[in-house]
């Protein structure tokens, strides 16, 4: 079974609002990372967050955890055109689990 | 450094054949791991190699078979192909065992008519 589930299903903005996305997992983790698909494609890292961290930023990107609730969230803020593609979350259970995915869509 | 290589890009079988897949990972990954994306079941773990040893299988069935050369290239197999198996498989590189970052390559689509 899936470990990350990743929340909403599909998410559409417009251009420049902040995108939010959310992860819930089951199992104690090490760390959790996001991943962005752009369609049809392979995947690319776009962070990772340690266990005993509570947020981390890179970019336009900013990443929560509470492991406490086992989950996370990834924030897009001033989303661009470029950033329509699927977003997963994955977490490490003695090998990565991804979740689903957010299917992204930014309207111009 | 060339980033993670999967031949072919894209396939058409029909039922009952085999097919194999190839990856070469990222000049000195030696761990491997291969997935299987469909719109149904999204991205699944297949299994992860790691210096020619097989380290985790995921929960596939024995038609699909891996592994992996000195080189740390790496074959995926999948014999008697079946219609639910039309897929993206993606190959994805890390340095050590996977626990963090993993590079993925742009995957071999596969068709089975």
């Amino acid at each position: 079974s899936q470990q990350g589930e990743e929340d909403p299903q599909a998410l559409s903005i417009q251009e420049g609002e902040n995108a939010t996305m959310n992860c819930s997992y089951k199992t104690s983790i090490n760390n959790l990372q996001w991943y962005r698909q752009n369609s049809g494609r392979g995947l690319v890292h776009l962070i990772l967050i340690r266990s005993n961290e509570r947020e981390k930023h890179s970019g336009r990107l900013r990443v929560t955890l509470d492991t406490s609730k086992k989950s996370s969230s990834l924030l897009i803020t001033a989303s661009r055109a470029a950033d329509t593609a699927s977003y997963f979350c994955a977490t490490d259970d003695d090998k990565i689990i991804f979740g689903k995915g957010t299917r992204l869509h930014i309207l111009p | 450094k060339a980033g993670v290589t999967q031949t072919p890009r894209y396939l058409i079988k029909t039922r009952g054949q085999q097919v194999t897949l190839s990856c070469s990972p990222i000049s000195g990954h030696r761990s491997v791991s291969w997935y299987q994306q469909t719109p149904g079941q999204g991205l699944q773990f297949l299994f992860e190699y790691f210096s020619e040893t097989q380290r985790n299988k995921g929960n596939f069935p024995g038609r699909f078979s891996g592994r992996q050369f000195s080189n740390s290239r790496s074959e995926m197999n999948v014999s008697t192909l079946e219609l639910g198996d039309s897929a993206l498989y993606l190959c994805a590189s890390s340095p050590t065992p996977i626990k963090e970052t993993q590079y993925f390559g742009p995957g071999t689509r596969l068709l089975v008519l």
